[in-house]
């Protein structure tokens, strides 16, 4: 069965550490996608990243980077030097390739990045 | 530009009625989904349609109806059979599986 877990419910660090979000998924499909979202206090869930399952490379978009490793089944999420804009929840999804076009959400991690 | 538009930003209900949330896009997308978010938590799905006039229920569809008369268009209702309303309603949209999700701004259901 399909699953996305972010074991992490909330994360509180001091501005300019380095923070990295877990995301751990399960699936039996081959091809598959992966996203993050971020959720800032206005509400609105802004894409952030999209990696397919063939596509093991790290991204870094500016103080952004993503780890996916296959081998484990992670896809995580790195932000360095953490900004108080930074605070938000971020959630974790997976598409199937063979499934409906319903995504599977984690539950979703609170970060407090603290001035 | 092309999005998804929720409205109202805000919305108060009255015990026992019926409300109905708006939402429309413009990104040509088949699929388009209502998720329900308590404080705290994480993203619940309500309904979800991938074609016009076929929609599916989700997780939580107990106490809601939807509707997809036309591609642009997903309203959601909230019925009085609903028994804890009061929550923040996102809708999406999405053009496969392959794009990742475009969400609207989101709408504040309150019980007064």
């Amino acid at each position: 069965a399909q699953k996305v877990t972010q074991a992490q419910t909330e994360i509180s660090v001091v501005e300019k550490e380095d923070v990295t979000l877990d995301c751990v998924y399960e699936t039996r499909d081959t091809t598959y996608y992966l996203f993050w979202y971020k959720q800032p206090p206005s509400g609105e869930l802004v894409f952030l990243i999209r990696r397919n399952s063939f596509d093991e490379q790290n991204e870094i978009s500016g103080r952004y980077s993503w780890n996916f490793q296959k081998s484990t089944s992670s896809f995580n999420f790195t932000i360095t030097a953490s900004q108080v804009v930074d605070s938000a929840v971020y959630f974790c999804a997976l598409s199937e390739l063979s499934g409906t076009y319903k995504y599977i959400f984690g539950t979703g991690t609170r970060l407090k990045v603290l001035a | 530009d092309g999005g998804i538009t929720q409205s109202p930003k805000y919305l108060f209900r009255k015990e026992g009625q019926n409300v109905t949330l708006s939402c429309e896009q413009n990104l040509n997308h088949d699929a388009m989904y209502w998720y329900r978010q308590d404080p705290g938590q994480g993203l619940r799905l309500i309904y979800y349609s991938q074609i016009v006039n076929d929609f599916q229920k989700g997780d939580i569809a107990e106490g809601y109806s939807v509707s997809r008369e036309k591609k642009e268009s997903f309203p959601l209702t909230v019925t009085s059979a609903q028994k804890n309303p009061t929550a923040f309603y996102l809708c999406a949209s999405s053009d496969g599986v392959r794009y990742g999700y475009t969400f609207g701004s989101g709408t504040r259901l309150t019980v007064v």
